[in-house]
């Protein structure tokens, strides 16, 4: 079993801050997901990163993948409320073979 | 497309009753995994198929789950007879069988046993 930590596990913070979250391994992926999931619904996919450090941009958050493509980071700018969720990495090893982080729960305060 | 549907969304049953999750597929997708989310093991995968066939199900806790794909737009899956233990969120998704395809979660069907 491929383990794939994430820390924080939890993270309060105050609308308007940055926040980074680190998802970390021992073993090497083909490719890194990250997911965010909202109360009551399955996850989301939000990003894709393939290429050992690729870095990829969704409005206000920044993904990128480690050189070795064994750990990710995710970073948020200005946090808002409508950031809250539980964000998961998931690393793939081929096709199907996915295995997800522990998770960080993020809390924006308004 | 109205994505992957799970049925029940909630489900109570007694310990030693049989439960059945409902899980139908985003069409065209070929493979067809289920999970289970709990707070302290976090999302855990049970099983998955690849054009309904079962491929890996070293993820199912026991004998006492059990998984079937008998066409490509429906799935379920069975736990007999439940245990408090299982209680717990569990998600259906799908995707397409490739290299970094995504995978498409239903809303879960939150089970309790009692």
């Amino acid at each position: 079993t491929q383990l794939l930590e994430q820390s924080p596990q939890f993270l309060s913070i105050q609308e308007g801050e940055n926040l980074t979250v680190y998802c970390n391994s021992s073993s090497v992926f083909s490719s890194l997901q990250w997911y965010r999931q909202e109360p009551g619904e399955g996850p989301v996919l939000l990003v894709t990163v393939v290429t050992g450090g690729e870095v990829k941009k969704l409005k206000r958050l920044t993904f990128q993948f480690g050189d070795a493509r064994k750990d990710s980071s995710l970073h948020i700018t200005a946090a808002q409320p409508g950031d809250t969720g539980l964000y998961l990495c998931a690393g793939q090893t081929g096709a199907n073979n996915l295995f997800f982080g522990t998770g960080t729960r993020l809390t924006v305060i308004p | 497309d109205a994505g992957v549907i799970q049925s029940p969304r909630h489900e109570v049953t007694e310990m030693g009753q049989e439960v059945t999750l409902r899980c139908k597929p985003i069409s065209g997708h070929n493979s067809l995994f289920w999970y289970r989310q709990t707070m302290m093991r976090g999302l855990e995968l049970l099983i998955y198929f690849n054009n309904n066939v079962p491929i890996d199900d070293s993820g199912m806790p026991e004998d006492r789950f059990s998984a079937k794909m008998p066409n490509a737009s429906f799935s379920t899956l069975k736990i007999q007879p439940s245990e408090p233990r299982d209680s717990a969120v569990y998600f259906c998704a799908s995707s397409w069988n490739r290299n970094n395809s995504p995978l498409h979660f239903g809303n879960g069907t939150r089970l309790t046993v009692t």
